[in-house]
């Protein structure tokens, strides 16, 4: 059980727009600690998607944004393409247990 | 080019200790706004922080397996490492190194993210 919770899949059409909540509590994305975003495309380590809840790293696409809003966040993809087929994962810091937490993953599946 | 590499067994018989290694390039491990971390995936569950190192030597754990890991940094040869004792199949997974930075002043801990990831590693827990 993560302690951010993310659902398990989502999907949509090329050229759609997908949006992949991150919900918290008040120990970690309540208590204004920032959500990170993070991209495991098919058989490679985890990139670096999003970063303080709303900044991309250079080369990412501005397809792609976060926001955040209490204890959650989201993130948001627009124009939807093959390649962003793939596994994202939020994660924040939790004051509570004093530890990096992570969400439990969401397959995004490009139709 | 920041590169991470992680070294290690790949397989390891219950009970024993494992012993990871991520190699840096393109970067330093002397970097003193840098921390340096092992993140981990076991079979079935999701991504785990297991714990980081400053170039100092100071370092910092998930409670839940403070009492089994060592991690180290060995600037003469820019690597860093971790060490989990009292292995079980439970921690049979994938194993990554990472990088935390952040871009804010007078930062705490909890204001890092990792901006590099290792490939990761295998390791598997078995007789």
């Amino acid at each position: 059980q993560s302690v951010l919770t993310q659902p398990p899949s989502v999907s949509g059409a090329p050229g759609q727009r997908v949006t992949i909540s991150c919900t918290g509590s008040s120990s970690n994305i309540g208590a204004d600690f920032d959500v990170h975003w993070y991209q495991r495309l098919p058989g490679t380590a985890p990139k670096l998607l999003i970063y303080a809840n709303i900044f991309r790293p250079s080369g990412v696409p501005d397809r792609f944004s976060g926001s955040k809003s209490g204890t959650s966040a989201s993130l948001a993809i627009t124009g939807l393409q093959a390649e962003d087929e793939a596994d994202y994962y939020c994660q924040s810091y939790d004051s509570s247990l004093s530890v990096w937490v992570f969400g439990g993953g969401t397959k995004l599946t490009v139709l | 080019q920041l590169q991470l590499q992680e070294s290690g067994p790949g397989l390891v018989m219950p009970s024993e200790t494992v012993s990871l290694t991520c190699s840096v390039s393109g970067g330093s491990v002397s970097s003193i706004i840098h921390y340096w971390g092992w993140i981990r995936q076991a079979r079935g569950k999701g991504l785990e922080w297991i714990g980081s190192v400053y170039y100092n030597g100071s370092s910092f754990s998930t409670p839940s397996l403070k009492s089994r890991i060592t991690i180290s940094v060995d600037t003469s040869k820019n690597q860093f490492s971790l060490r989990l004792s009292s292995v079980t199949a439970a921690d049979t997974g994938f194993y990554y190194c990472v990088r935390h930075v952040t871009d804010i002043v007078g930062a705490v801990f909890g204001d890092y993210y990792m901006d590099a990831w290792g490939r990761g590693a295998t390791v598997t827990v078995s007789s």
